[in-house]
């Protein structure tokens, strides 16, 4: 059964890079059938995608959150990750991956991350 | 970006009730539409995909419909288990995937 877990600090200073992992088990990342991305949520908001990555290393953003954010796959980890730059306080949410096949069918548990000095 | 708006923002209803739940498209999005049902504390999990099809182990009781614009997600009985907040998300935008804000189920 495939597994996704996500992993990172749990807090970030304002202005200094958010980074995140996602370890996949049970499943290859290396799959042609499907993407990998991450999406937050806001605490008692909704759900906002940030970004997608196939295992090839091929990316694709949010433009809202272009500028600021990197996504990057370790085939022979079986992982992905995700570092956002620049955070703010409005960066403050659940953190989630997960795999996108038709629509996002697989989620890992989700980390909160707290932007705070 | 193609914006969906979700309806009612709240619904309240009994165990065994039927619940009729909304989502509209800015724009045509075909049947590029899923659903997803959130429990506090807990990662979305998918319902339906592309309107109308029933993900894996999903109960009988959810179907969705619609094409176009207009998309419903339909619990013909509820359980005490599906009180919780349900999203619909398009994938007719590649790579920009965009959610609805929600719609919360609540028992009344």
């Amino acid at each position: 059964q495939l597994q996704l877990q996500e992993s990172g600090p749990g807090l970030v200073k304002p202005s200094e890079t958010l980074s995140l992992t996602c370890t996949v088990s049970g499943g290859s990342i290396s799959s042609s059938s499907y993407y990998w991305g991450w999406i937050r949520q806001p605490p008692g908001k909704g759900l906002e995608w940030i970004g997608s990555i196939y295992y090839s290393g091929s990316t694709y953003y949010n433009p809202s959150l272009k500028s600021r954010v990197t996504i990057s796959v370790d085939t022979s980890k079986n992982q992905f990750s995700l570092k956002l730059s620049s955070v703010t306080a409005a960066d403050t949410a659940v953190y989630y991956c997960a795999r996108l096949a038709l629509s996002w069918d697989v989620w890992g548990q989700g980390t909160t991350v707290t932007v705070s000095s | 970006e193609i914006v969906l708006t979700q309806s009612p923002a709240t619904l309240s209803l009994s165990p065994g009730e039927r619940a009729t739940l909304s989502c509209r498209a800015s724009q045509s999005v075909s049947s590029y539409l899923a659903w997803y049902q959130q429990k506090p504390g807990q990662a979305p999990r998918l319902l339906i995909y592309d309107a109308s099809n029933r993900a894996t182990g999903i109960p009988a009781r959810f179907s969705g419909s619609g094409s176009g614009t207009d998309f419903t997600l339909t619990i013909s009985s509820l359980e005490p288990e599906d009180f919780a907040v349900y999203y619909c998300q398009q994938r007719s935008n590649w790579p920009s995937y965009t959610f609805g804000q929600g719609t919360k189920l609540e028992i009344k």
